[in-house]
Order: C-alpha cells, then structure tokens, then sequence
C-alpha cells in the first residue's frame, strides 16, 4: 500500500511554545490529507482536513488559530500547534488519501 | 453529521474463538465501512473494507458484514490467535460527509491463551 511519513515521531516541549508536524505522502500525490487527534485510550477524532492549495476545513470544536494546517504541496501536510499547553498532549495522526485512507506513524506531543 | 457507535468495548476470547464486532451508522449516504486495527502506540492499520454495493466480504480469517437497511456491520475474526490482540475500530464514510472517516469508539479484544 501507499507510504505515509509523519516527523517527528514524538516532541517535548515546553508550555507556550509551538510544535510543527509534517505529514508526507512518499509514493502518491494527495490533494486531501486529514489530521486526526488520539487520547489514551479513545479513538481517533478529526481534527480537520487539509486540502492542497486551500484552506482547511475544521471540526466543529477545533480551534483554527491553534491548530495551523497548511498544505503547500502535493505531497506535504504540516499542522503546527500553536501555543501548547499539557491539555494538547495527544497522538496525532496524519492520514493522506488514495483509493483508500493511509495513516502516518503518528506523533507523541508532550507540553510540560 | 455521521455518527458511528461500536461495541463492545472491550472483548475477550480464548484462543481459537471466534470474535465479532458490531458497528451502527446513522447516515444512510454512507457508502465505505472499513475496519482498522490498531497496536499501542501505533497507526491504525486498515484490515478490510466493505462498500455498500456488497452485502459481505471475506479475506481469510477476516469477514465483514453490511446491512444496508439496519445500517449495521460487523467484523468477525475466526480462529482468534494471541497476535490479533489489539484495539479495533470500524469506521464510516460517504459523499454527504466529503469522504472523510467518522471512527467508531474502540473495541479493545484481547486474545488469550
């Protein structure tokens, strides 16, 4: 099936600063790619979804000016959480859209 | 919007059982059902897949099932083996929800010897 990158694979950060992700999709090109956020525990919830060359479209609930998705590139989804906090501390998951869903690694985020 | 709901939560079987999983949607556009396993720490991984124009689908141990008119389906997994240990979600998709997956809550099977 198709490969799907995500880095880092997990972050530490302190309180207040920002955290960026990459999702990349290394054999096709996506003009959709979804973020997802997992607490321990739960299932997965979507966050928003990014399409290439426009804005994303967000969850009821997810906040836009937190959570910045931005899809410059075919193949490249970043979402950067802005302005941490502990309560952000979660798995998120990118995933990028073929004929099926393929999910990214996931990334541990951890705000002290 | 979609709203998909998943039970049990939590399964446990002896080795060499059977397991079934049950899932119900709410929006009848929805037309793609697969079904992810996932392992700690892990991405979920997309096991099998149903589509609305079929009523089963089978692919060795692994077996889906749709109704269409109850908007239920189900994953059964025969011959358990500790290995399928892991928490499995069923999810939902559909043009009226632009594609996109709405999971279900997790059924946490655990497989034991």
């Amino acid at each position: 099936g198709a490969v799907v990158s995500q880095h880092p694979s997990w972050v530490i950060c302190k309180s207040g600063t920002s955290v960026k992700i990459e999702c990349r999709s290394l054999d096709f090109q996506a003009t959709t790619m979804f973020w997802y956020r997992q607490f321990p525990k739960q299932s997965l919830m979507l966050m928003a979804t990014s399409n290439e060359g426009s804005k994303a479209t967000y969850e009821q609930g997810v906040e836009k000016d937190k959570f910045l998705i931005n899809h410059a590139s075919l193949t490249l989804s970043t979402l950067t959480v802005t302005s941490a906090h502990p309560e952000d501390s979660s798995f998120y998951i990118c995933s990028a859209r073929s004929e099926e869903q393929f999910f990214g690694p996931g990334t541990r985020l951890t705000v002290l | 919007g979609e709203n998909v709901e998943q039970h049990p939560s939590t399964l446990s079987v002896q080795e060499g059982d059977s397991a079934v999983i049950k899932c119900t949607y709410s929006d009848s556009a929805s037309n793609y059902f697969p079904w992810y396993k996932q392992e700690l720490g892990k991405r979920p991984q997309l096991i099998i897949d149903i589509r609305s124009n079929v009523g089963e689908k089978k692919d060795q141990r692994i077996a889906v099932t749709l109704n269409k008119t109850a908007k239920h389906f189900s994953l059964h997994i025969t011959e358990t083996q500790p290995e399928d240990s892991a928490v499995y979600f069923c999810a939902a998709s559909g043009p009226g929800g632009g594609n996109k997956l709405t999971f279900g809550t997790g059924t946490q099977l655990k497989v034991e010897l």
